[in-house]
């Protein structure tokens, strides 16, 4: 079946750490994006990407960073430099979008 | 700014019938989306509109009026597992996804 896999479903972050979530789909769609959620508040873009190779700046890009080598993946990465990192994590593929499962990530 | 609005929660009865409202505010309009959310779960597509007019589909349908920025979101027989966040979504004139808040339904017996 065709789908997006993002893993890990839950993750914990160290103070100082990089830590980097994937999500990886097989439904051979170019656009990707990345979504933030916090309580109350409405999903917010962080990354997207419309081709191999490519991706932009989101609304909220400081402190992550993302890549974008392979069709199928588009893994993010939750840098030291993001202060406030814990959220639900969202991969979402085409415009109207395929979510992932998700990824909740707390900071210990 | 761009903005979407939609109450923060709702509660409704089983078997009944509830509309969720959503008014937008966006720097051009490419099309309304609402998606169902369980907690702790990823949204699922429920619906999209970008002519005026109701679209039904089965228990759910959903209604847009572009000159007046709304839309709604109508779901009829509500069943127990109807509980569930409702989000809102327009996509501006650059095709990004502008996100509302989200709606919390509770459905009681």
């Amino acid at each position: 079946d065709g789908g997006i896999t993002q893993s890990p479903k839950y993750l914990f972050r160290k103070e100082g750490q990089n830590v980097t979530l994937s999500c990886e789909q097989n439904l051979n769609h170019d656009a990707m994006y990345w979504y933030r959620q916090d309580p109350g508040q409405g999903l917010r873009l962080i990354y997207y990407s419309q081709i191999v190779n490519d991706f932009q700046k989101g609304d909220i890009a400081e402190g992550y960073s993302v890549s974008r080598e392979k069709k199928e993946s588009f893994p993010l990465t939750v840098t030291s430099a993001q202060k406030n990192p814990t959220a639900f994590y969202l991969c979402a593929s085409r415009e109207k979008l395929f979510f992932g499962s998700g990824t909740q990530l707390s900071v210990l | 700014g761009q903005n979407i609005d939609q109450p923060t929660e709702m509660t409704a009865t089983e078997g009944a019938i509830v509309q969720i409202n959503c008014t937008y505010q966006t720097s051009g309009f490419n099309g309304l989306f609402w998606y169902q959310q369980h907690a702790g779960e990823a949204p699922t597509f429920l619906s999209y509109n970008v002519l005026d007019g109701l679209e039904e589909k089965g228990r759910f349908s959903s209604f847009l009026s572009r000159s007046k920025g709304y839309s709604y979101l109508l779901l009829k027989e509500l069943q127990m597992k109807d509980s569930a966040s409702y989000l809102c979504a327009v996509m501006d004139s650059n095709y990004q996804l502008i996100w509302g808040a989200g709606t919390k339904l509770i459905i009681k017996p």
